[in-house]
C-alpha cells in the first residue's frame, strides 16, 4: 500500500527555522516533491529530491533517506508569507508520473 | 494567459444536474491530470491524460467523465453527483518526460447541494 505521513500542524515566529518532516511507504520510489499551498491558491511546486542527500534552493532545502523512508523541508528566515500548507508526495514506481500526496503541514509563522 | 488555468472558480450544483469543468495549460505540457482535494484528506489522483490518451483512472465513480481533446485541454464532466463529491478539484499538468513536476492550477471549488 501506499502512506505518507507528516506532521497536521506546525507554529515557528518570523526570522526562525522550522523543520517539516516526512515519512513514506509505498510500492517503489522513483522520487519525493514538496508544495506549498497557501489557503484557496493552487499547490506551487518547491523542490524535487530522488537522491539522498539535500538540495537547497535559497531559504528552502529538502533533505532526502530512501533507506528510512524519510524526507524532510527546512525552511530558513521564516516569513509572514511562509504561513501555508506543505505537501508531500512520492511518485511510486507504478502508474505514469503518479503522485501520492500526504495529508499536507499547516505551517503558522507568528510574528 | 499564463500557467494552468481552471474555470469556473466556484460551482455549486443540484444532484441531478450536468456541469463541465474546464482546464487549460500554456505551458507546451503533454500530460494532464485530474485531482480531488477535500478537507482533511490528501490529495487524491483521479485520471492522468498522457498525449491526449487515458493513462490512469484511480476507481473513480462513472458519474466523473473526463474528456482530453488535445494536450492543452482537459474537462470533467460531471453529472448526478452526491454531497460528498463537494471538494476542490485541480488541474494540474506536466512535460510527460524529463521534469517531473506537475503545476496546479487554482482549482474549483464545487459544493453539491
Amino acid at each position: 500500500g501506499q502512506n505518507i505521513d507528516q506532521p497536521t500542524e506546525m507554529t515557528a515566529t518570523e526570522g526562525a527555522i522550522v523543520q517539516i518532516n516526512c515519512t513514506y511507504q509505498t510500492s517503489g520510489f522513483n522520487g519525493l516533491f514538496w508544495y506549498q499551498q497557501h489557503a484557496g491558491e493552487a499547490p506551487t511546486f518547491l523542490s524535487y529530491n530522488v537522491l539522498d542527500g539535500l538540495e537547497e534552493k535559497g531559504r528552502f532545502s529538502s533533505f532526502l533517506s530512501r533507506s528510512k523512508g524519510y524526507s524532510y523541508l527546512l525552511l530558513k528566515e521564516l516569513q509572514m508569507k511562509d504561513s501555508a500548507s506543505y505537501l508531500c508526495a512520492v511518485r511510486p514506481n507504478t502508474g505514469f508520473q503518479k503522485l501520492v500526496f500526504g495529508t499536507g503541514t499547516r505551517l503558522l509563522v507568528s510574528p | 494567459e499564463t500557467g494552468v488555468t481552471q474555470t469556473p472558480r466556484h460551482l455549486v450544483m443540484g444532484m441531478t444536474n450536468k456541469k463541465s469543468l474546464k482546464c487549460e495549460q500554456h505551458l507546451g505540457h503533454n500530460a494532464m491530470y485530474w485531482y480531488k482535494q477535500s478537507a482533511k484528506k490528501p490529495l487524491e489522483l483521479m485520471f492522468v491524460y498522457s498525449l491526449e490518451e487515458r493513462v490512469e483512472n484511480n476507481s473513480v465513480p462513472s458519474r466523473f467523465s473526463p474528456e482530453c481533446p488535445n494536450s492543452s485541454h482537459l474537462f470533467l464532466h460531471l453529472h448526478t453527483l452526491q454531497p460528498e463529491d463537494s471538494a476542490l478539484y485541480l488541474c494540474a499538468s506536466s512535460q510527460g518526460t524529463g521534469l517531473p513536476e506537475q503545476y496546479f492550477g487554482p482549482g474549483t471549488r464545487l459544493t453539491v447541494t
